[in-house]
């Protein structure tokens, strides 16, 4: 059974640029959960989807942004870059949506602003 | 604001003694709590969970201990490995969160052989 598939595994873009960072949960997963980790931060939750809706959002300005597709992949999106963004990007795939479901997570995608 | 916090960045222990790593939140709508174990350029995988009924969990080598009162819970690592060396996070759920979970920093754990 394939895991959680981030893509690309790494980024190197400009300030004020945007990226879009994508997301194929596990296959039957319809959950799809994003963090970020910044280095002594831990994981900052961003946002999750479930059945193409956002159902929950962290405390990010509204330069980041996402959706879900059908197919339950999901895709994160960053406007006007800053510096401060670059971190480890992780998304997270769960079967269903709920208090003390297990998450599975990808191996990150790392982006670099410079 | 940090609901869930890791107060040991880094834990040296030597094989085959006990690791134990802390984990103290301040939030008591959290009731639900798991580790997640994470090596370099890989993602967060998960170890055990804990609810808030129980006060203690096992799975193998790994036992996680909860104080409600005191709003703390442990990860005991009995023995420990050259493998197990990597970063642990504690993370925090409660019903109203659904499947966001509150990580605390994290612990680097490096087990010496």
């Amino acid at each position: 059974k394939a895991g959680v598939t981030q893509t690309p595994r790494y980024l190197i873009k400009t300030r004020g640029q945007q990226v879009t960072l994508s997301c194929s949960p596990i296959s039957g997963h319809r959950s799809v959960s994003w963090y970020q980790q910044t280095p002594g931060q831990g994981l900052q939750f961003l946002f999750e989807y479930f059945s193409e809706t956002q159902r929950n959002k962290g405390n990010f300005p509204g330069r980041f942004s996402g959706r879900q597709f059908s197919n339950s992949r999901s895709e994160m999106n960053v406007s006007t870059l800053e510096l401060g963004d670059s971190a480890l990007y992780l998304c997270a795939s769960s079967l269903i949506s709920s208090f003390g479901t297990e998450a599975f997570f990808g191996q990150g995608t790392r982006l670099t602003v410079v | 604001d940090q609901q869930v916090k890791q107060n040991s960045p880094s834990l040296s222990v030597q094989e085959g003694r006990i690791s134990i790593l802390n984990c103290d939140y301040t939030n008591s709508m959290f009731d639900y709590f798991l580790w997640y174990k994470k090596y370099p350029a890989e993602g967060p995988t998960f170890l055990i969970s804990i609810s808030s009924i129980k006060d203690k969990n096992e799975d193998g080598r790994f036992t996680v201990f909860l104080n409600k009162s005191a709003k703390h819970l442990s990860l005991h690592i009995v023995p420990s490995q050259p493998g197990d060396s990597a970063v642990y996070f504690c993370a925090a759920n409660g019903m109203e969160y659904g499947n966001k979970l509150v990580f605390g920093a994290g612990t680097i754990l490096r087990v010496k052989s």
